[in-house]
């Protein structure tokens, strides 16, 4: 099946900081998503991008779908930014959607 | 509101006593399905429905079983439920392909 990667595993900012967050996925797929799950667990949706580029206010994400990489942007972070963020694929080839391992986000004040 | 609900948030319960986590969506989405999470194993897909009377398993499907009658619910049963269930659960809906909702959660702890 479609493999996923997340890069980094984890990461430290100060408030204020910018970031990016990469997902790297083994196949061709038709639906890639960004999720943030918040310290109470509820998952957010961030953008639904299987290609091209969004932006939605300090966040953008751009996904290569030829090169299979997609790429989450988090500009002048906040504590509110904290929690781990989840890339999510879709593969052409099954019905599963499959999630990445996270990145762990923690912004400091 | 556009929205997956899931029913009950928390519960606590203890070994070999059914259980049922409802979901029911207001999107008129054909595709549902059931994930788990698990600290270290991240989130894994337990079922899936393409339709309605359309299940199918996932990857994490031993213990469970679901069922759709109806386009708008999804539910996930536990007919035997043991402490390695004990995990947050999730509820989706999506169109086909399409941008997937989740529900809340359900936070489940089988004692």
């Amino acid at each position: 099946g479609i493999q996923v990667e997340q890069s980094p595993p984890d990461l430290i900012l100060q408030e204020g900081a910018n970031s990016t967050l990469r997902c790297n996925f083994s196949d061709s797929v038709n639906n890639l998503q960004w999720f943030h799950q918040n310290p109470w667990g509820q998952l957010i949706n961030l953008f639904y991008i299987p290609s091209g580029t969004k932006q939605n206010g300090r966040l953008s994400a751009t996904t290569v779908a030829t090169e299979r990489y997609s790429l989450l942007y988090i500009s002048s972070s906040q504590t509110t930014d904290s929690g781990v963020y989840f890339c999510a694929v879709d593969s052409n080839y099954g019905q599963n959607f499959v999630f990445g391992p996270g990145t762990r986000l923690s912004v400091l004040p | 509101e556009a929205q997956v609900t899931q029913n009950p948030r928390y519960l606590i319960t203890v070994t070999g006593k059914k259980l049922t986590v409802t979901c029911s969506q207001n999107m008129n989405h054909e595709y549902m399905s059931w994930y788990r999470q698990d600290p270290g194993l991240g989130l894994r897909q337990i079922y899936y429905s393409m339709n309605v009377e359309v299940t199918d398993k996932g990857d994490v499907p031993e213990g469970y079983k679901v069922s759709r009658k109806e386009k708008r619910n999804f539910p996930l049963i536990l007919e035997s439920p043991s402490p390695n269930q004990t995990s947050l659960y999730f509820c989706a809906s999506s169109l086909p392909h399409g941008e997937q909702f989740f529900g809340p959660g359900t936070r489940l702890t089988v004692l």
